[in-house]
């Protein structure tokens, strides 16, 4: 059984490039969740998706981040012209249903 | 909104005794009740959860207790081992509700040898 899968696990990009990050939620599992874990600290919510919608979105900053679930493939966390504030490790995790939530191995983001 | 507090921020403990860590949570909402473990550079592991319709969970050498009224709930690890070494998170959230985890903290457990 695999389990929550994250790619990449380190990303290192400048001021301004974009960052996608990918997770693909346990099979079978159609919820996502995506959080930010800053160095020391806990994580904190930012966004909630199910296939092809957005639930909850209400921990991810208004401007240059987006999140999406398509009906095929991994679910994409996508910040646009990063700052050195976005360095963070990002984590997903997947449930089968409004339940108990499985965390993947996290993207560490470094901006330079 | 929720709000998670967890103490102690870290924790030494020799290594056959026990380790406790506490958390308060301020929505009486709140129905679930995970804690999680996480090794440097890895993603947190769930190691047990407890729901609000009762009080006490065991699993082997881990506990937790959840005391509704108060709006606290424990992790108890018994018999500790070097392996228990970790960072915890305690989280609390609302079944089939608002569903997002709201984390603690974090505890660094380090058990001594």
């Amino acid at each position: 059984n695999a389990g929550v899968m994250q790619n990449p696990r380190h990303l290192v990009r400048r001021r301004g490039q974009e960052a996608r990050l990918r997770c693909s939620p346990v099979k079978g599992h159609s919820h996502v969740y995506w959080y930010r874990q800053l160095p020391e600290e806990g994580l904190k919510f930012m966004v909630y998706l199910q296939k092809e919608n957005i639930i909850d979105e209400s921990g991810m900053p208004k401007e240059r981040f987006s999140a999406e679930f398509p009906k095929e493939g991994p679910s994409i966390l996508r910040i646009q012209q990063v700052v050195r504030g976005d360095s963070a490790a990002y984590f997903c995790a997947s449930s089968p249903a409004r339940d108990t939530q499985y965390f993947g191995p996290g993207t560490r983001l470094t901006v330079l | 909104g929720e709000n998670v507090e967890q103490h102690p921020s870290t924790l030494s403990v020799q290594e056959g005794d026990s380790a406790v860590i506490k958390c308060t949570y301020s929505d009486s909402a709140s129905n679930y009740f995970p804690w999680y473990k996480q090794e440097l550079g890895k993603g947190p592991q769930l190691i047990i959860d407890i729901r609000s319709n009762v009080g006490e969970k065991k699993d082997q050498r881990i506990a937790v207790t959840l005391n509704k009224t108060a709006k606290h709930f424990s992790l108890h690890i018994t018999e500790t081992q070097p392996e228990d070494s970790a960072v915890y998170f305690c989280a609390a959230s609302i079944i089939q509700g608002a569903q997002k985890l709201v984390f603690g903290q974090g505890t660094r457990l380090t058990i001594n040898p």
